[in-house]
């Protein structure tokens, strides 16, 4: 227990469904990242908040969007994916813009886009 | 560009020792980390270095040479549960983290 809670763990979805991910921080950070797991691939980040406010969108296509309502929660949601976009979510979250200090992972959403 | 490198897997024994190594190029140095990852689960924080030398927590010690740009994670006493992906990670000058792709540890009886 990490104290980051994503939902759903599993998700199945068709090109042209829209969905969203869903992540909760019970540590009182104020910063949190998505980030992008594929098989035998360094992890990619997709979006930081910091305070609520984005400070970085990583060149993530738009059909990717981030919503940061409060300091606790975190959501993406998706649409028109494409098959490449098959991975691990992850959400990640810290009491400060990292580095330094640690990030605090939830287990992740695993994504199939059919 | 900016590079981390780290073995693919490796194998080990129950009870052994293993060092797992990890090299980088980035544009600036602000901290090595290594995190752990359970297959499954999510990765789960291990080790900061930001000073060149050893750090040792319990059976685990991480290890750092900016000069090199050289790092590895040694694992003692090996236990089954040890078996897990190891993650390094480095922060750049703009203190951004660039990941390795991890290291996947098996250990056998």
């Amino acid at each position: 227990e990490t104290g980051v809670t994503q939902t759903p763990r599993h998700l199945v979805m068709g090109m042209t469904n829209k969905k969203s991910l869903k992540c909760e921080q019970h540590l009182g950070h104020n910063a949190m990242y998505w980030y992008k797991q594929s098989a035998k691939k360094p992890l990619e980040l997709m979006f930081v908040y910091n305070f609520k406010e984005q400070t970085e969108n990583n060149s993530v296509p738009s059909r990717f969007s981030p919503e940061c309502p409060n300091s606790s929660h975190l959501f993406l949601h998706l649409h028109t994916l494409q098959p490449e976009d098959s991975a691990l979510y992850l959400c990640a979250s810290s009491q400060e813009r990292v580095p330094p200090g640690e990030l605090f992972f939830g287990e992740g959403s695993r994504l199939t886009v059919l | 560009g900016q590079n981390i490198d780290q073995p693919t897997e490796m194998t080990a024994t129950e009870g052994a020792i293993v060092q797992i190594n990890c090299t980088y190029q980035t544009s600036g140095f602000n901290g090595l980390f290594w995190y752990q990852q359970h297959a499954g689960e999510a990765p789960t924080f291990l080790s900061y270095n930001v000073l060149d030398g050893l750090e040792e927590k319990g059976r685990f010690s991480s290890f750092l040479s900016r000069s090199k740009g050289y790092s590895y994670l040694l694992l003692k006493e090996l236990q089954m549960k040890d078996s897990a992906s190891y993650l390094c990670a480095v922060g750049d000058s703009n203190y951004q983290l660039i990941w390795g792709a991890g290291t996947k540890l098996i250990i056998k009886p």
